[in-house]
């Protein structure tokens, strides 16, 4: 597609339930990511896909949270049991570069668990 | 741990003036660095990178670099209401796998 494409745009959930969010990237784009940003706050690297292998998965923050990615596709990210400190938006990013020129970010994942 | 720090803000100037958006880093092995704007409500988007210490310029925006102070600027000329959003910092690992952003600089232009 022409740019990362993020769904759904907004989720709203009851606290203990699962989500999944997903993230198409631009296509050919072998580095995907994924951020959370707080209401206020900055972005929060959670994990780095090369291909579907996945380097760095150092920001994830807790168990709860796991992410695939399909060869060099679709990445869906997982919460489970979700907590109220879960609600933010989730971006995703990426790249065909390496991020020598930078990242490109879908439009985000609004998350708000009641 | 890496950090990246900006002065959260708001920076508030007039239309017409200079902007001047300020960013330090942690991590000195650093190579590449990078200005995210952010509308509220809206995804970052690139603005410019710069790798090299000195200046780099794009239209009304001007990146510096100084790698020996760990210091990165963005300068916007001739601010417009337009320009008001938050500036994100942001820095490449020096492994180039990862961005770690600052939280950002509020910009308001008034007209």
């Amino acid at each position: 597609g022409a740019g990362v494409s993020q769904s759904p745009s907004n989720k709203v959930t009851e606290k203990g339930k699962d989500v999944e969010l997903r993230c198409d990237p631009i296509s050919g784009h072998t580095a995907l990511y994924w951020y959370r940003q707080r209401l206020g706050q900055g972005l929060e690297f959670l994990i780095y896909f090369q291909g579907n292998s996945a380097p760095d998965k150092s920001g994830l923050p807790s168990d709860r949270f796991s992410a695939e990615r399909t060869g060099e596709s679709v990445s869906t990210l997982t919460i489970q049991r979700t907590q109220q400190e879960d609600s933010a938006v989730y971006l995703c990013a990426s790249t065909s570069d390496r991020g020598l020129y930078g990242y490109t970010f879908g439009s985000g994942t609004r998350l708000t668990v009641v | 741990q890496k950090e990246v720090e900006q002065n959260s803000g708001p920076l508030s100037v007039p239309e017409g003036a200079i902007a001047s958006l300020n960013c330090t880093y942690s991590d000195r092995g650093s190579q590449s660095f990078f200005w995210y704007r952010q509308y509220s409500g809206k995804s970052p988007e690139l603005i410019m990178f710069i790798y090299s210490n000195g200046d780099k310029e794009d239209g009304r925006f001007t990146a510096q670099l100084n790698k020996a102070s760990q210091y990165v600027s963005l300068l916007i000329r001739d601010s417009q209401p337009s320009d008001s959003a938050t500036y994100l910092c942001a820095v490449m690992d020096s492994g180039y796998s990862t961005l770690t952003f600052g939280k950002g600089t509020m910009l308001l232009v008034s007209p």
